[in-house]
This record gives C-alpha cells, sequence and structure tokens, in this order.
C-alpha cells in the first residue's frame, strides 16, 4: 500500500529565509507525486507535480521540488519565504494512469509559519 | 469563477440526522472525486465518478454513506444517520480528461456532528 510521511509537523522561518519541507513516501512502482498549498478556508491548490523524467521540478509560486528515488524522497523548496507562503503544505503520491490517476495517498501536512 | 464550487461551506447537525452535500466541478472535467479532512491530517479518498459511472469507492465509505452524479455534472454526497465520528471536512474535487492526475479541490463542506 502507498503511504506518505511528512516528518515536520510546524516549520517556523524568517521573511526571507530558504525553506524545505521533506516528504518520504512508500509505493512500489514508480509514483506520482505532488505538492499541495492550503490556506485557512480554503481549497487545496496545486502547487507542482512529478510523473517522470527531470527529477527537480519547478512549480507555481517559486516553489521546486526535487524527487530523489533512492531516499524515497520528494522534498519542496523556496529560495525566499514570502509571508503570503504561510499555510498548510501536503505531499501527495498516486499511481499511475487509468482508474488511479486522481486517487492520491496524502501525508497529514506542515504547517508554515512565517515570521516577519 | 469557474472553479469547483461546495455547498454548503458549514454543516452543523445533531447525530442520527442525515446531511447531504452538493458538488459543482469545473464544467468540462470528466472525473469527480470526494475526499475527507479530519483536523491535523491530509484528505483520504472517499469515492470517485468518471461521468455519471461511481468506479471506486474506499473501505472509509461506510453504508451510512452515497454518493451521486447523476448526469455527470454535479454531485451529492449524503451521509445518513450521521455519527459524532463523521464530522470532518468534505472535500470535492475535479479532473480533466486529458490532465485527469491534476486535481482541482473545492473549498470544503465542514461537518459538524453535535
Amino acid at each position: 500500500a502507498q503511504s506518505v510521511t511528512q516528518p515536520d509537523i510546524h516549520i517556523t522561518v524568517s521573511e526571507g529565509a530558504s525553506l524545505e519541507l521533506r516528504c518520504n513516501y512508500s509505493y512500489g512502482a514508480t509514483p506520482y507525486l505532488f505538492w499541495y498549498v492550503q490556506s485557512p478556508g480554503q481549497g487545496l491548490q496545486l502547487l507542482l507535480k512529478y510523473f517522470s523524467g527531470d527529477t527537480l521540478v519547478q512549480g507555481i509560486k517559486g516553489f521546486e521540488a526535487e524527487f530523489k528515488r533512492s531516499q524515497s524522497s520528494f522534498n519542496l523548496r523556496k529560495p525566499s519565504v514570502h509571508w503570503s507562503d504561510a499555510a498548510e503544505y501536503f505531499c501527495a503520491v498516486g499511481a499511475h494512469g487509468g482508474g488511479n490517476a486522481g486517487k492520491s495517498t496524502f501525508g497529514d501536512g506542515t504547517t508554515l509559519t512565517v515570521k516577519p | 469563477d469557474t472553479g469547483v464550487s461546495q455547498n454548503p461551506r458549514h454543516k452543523i447537525t445533531k447525530r442520527g440526522q442525515n446531511v447531504t452535500f452538493r458538488c459543482d466541478p469545473i464544467s468540462e472535467h470528466n472525473r469527480l472525486y470526494w475526499y475527507r479532512q479530519t483536523l491535523g491530517q491530509g484528505p483520504e479518498f472517499l469515492t470517485y465518478f468518471q461521468n455519471e459511472a461511481q468506479l471506486e469507492k474506499s473501505r472509509l465509505l461506510s453504508d451510512r454513506f452515497s454518493a451521486e452524479r447523476p448526469k455527470g455534472s454535479f454531485s451529492t454526497l449524503e451521509i445518513q444517520r450521521t455519527e459524532q465520528g463523521d464530522s470532518a471536512m468534505y472535500l470535492c474535487a475535479s479532473s480533466s480528461r486529458q490532465n485527469n492526475e491534476k486535481l482541482f479541490f473545492g473549498s470544503g463542506t465542514q461537518l459538524s456532528v453535535l
């Protein structure tokens, strides 16, 4: 069965500092990997996804993530955090294609607080 | 706004009552998903539709839960004889035929069972 672990429940960074959110997954084959952001009262928004190819993927809002098969990780990074990045971040793993596409398993999230 | 719309935003009910939520997906999207999210956890998959056909239901979806998508457009999720453990955020998402891995989520319906 697929699973996702986000080891950090809560992270606090200063505005302008760099950010890395960790994600480890368990999946029997090459996974589809996603990062979503959820602001209070809002639905989840897709930041970026990895399906295949280049292991460093670029997303919206200046985020990027790197797929490392050997470490079963897909960590999210941003070089300089803005106050508006404060939100909850979810990593998810999905199966390939057909009826499995869209049926993702999510981690429990990391809450990001940004200090002025 | 042509995003995924969910109604109501909040629902408070007493234990044992029935509740129904509605989801209007993005109009050209053929797939519609329901997820449940409890406090401090990530969303959990409940069920999904391709057009009007319900193709899969999670084991989380007990017999008290039923979902429909009668004309392949909007969907409803009904919970009968609600229990306090049903309190959660119910999220709807949709995806297109061309890019069905990319989910667009609604803002959810927050259910509180007293």
